[in-house]
């Protein structure tokens, strides 16, 4: 049973599109939840959210958690083609992080 | 700082052959994880490391899979005999506390 469920598995969209993708996670020791972008290497930190509500933002991206509903968002605005990576959400429960399948994002020009 | 560094970062060998992954934590960080990725799994945590004890290993596959952190800024993943189906690329994050991972280029294990 996976603990994070991330959705869409894939997106395929053009270039100034907007996008949401979703992030579901289990309540159990909560502490976090994380979200990161992987290109072709290692993935790369984004937001860490531990507030339900309180939207954090860095240029076209944002993402907001809700903890009563167990679910986070990650949104990107005027989606550029090096937007295009594999976005992976964490559950912190502990210590160790445990991810989605992520959702991979194709932006096409 | 260099960040988290792995080696090798590429390894082909053969079935029933020692494979040994090694890991630089990022100095000052107290926390080591190992993870597994693969397009039909995902990015799998294997064990981690708190003050370079083994808090959580149920993630390690099987017997043929050990991990070491003899001391804050070394750790290593070992896999004897390794099999195909070990075949993945292997990461390995650390962290201060409970703050962000920083995870390493990884390590791409092929087994033939």
């Amino acid at each position: 049973e996976d603990k994070v469920v991330q959705s869409p598995l894939s997106l395929v969209v053009h270039e100034g599109d907007t996008v949401t993708l979703n992030c579901s996670y289990e309540v159990t020791n909560f502490r976090s939840l994380l979200w990161y972008k992987q290109e072709k290497k290692a993935p790369t930190f984004l937001f860490m959210l531990t507030s339900s509500g309180i939207e954090k933002k860095s240029g076209r991206l944002s993402s907001i958690l809700d903890k009563k509903e167990l679910f986070s968002i990650l949104n990107i605005t005027a989606t550029q083609t090096g937007d295009s990576a594999v976005y992976l959400c964490a559950d912190q429960a502990g210590t160790a992080l445990i991810f989605g399948k992520g959702t991979t994002l194709s932006v096409s020009s | 700082d260099a960040g988290v560094i792995q080696s090798p970062r590429h390894e082909v060998t053969e079935m029933g052959q020692e494979v040994t992954l090694r890991c630089k934590p990022i100095s000052g960080h107290n926390s080591l994880f190992w993870y597994r990725q693969t397009m039909m799994r995902g990015l799998e945590l294997l064990i981690y490391f708190n003050n370079n004890v083994p808090i959580d290993d149920s993630g390690m596959p099987e017997d043929r899979f050990s991990a070491k952190m003899p001391n804050a800024s070394f750790s290593t993943l070992k896999i004897q005999p390794s099999e195909p189906r070990d075949s993945a690329v292997y990461f390995c994050a650390s962290s201060f506390g409970t703050g962000q991972a920083f995870f390493g280029q990884g390590t791409r294990l092929t087994v033939v």
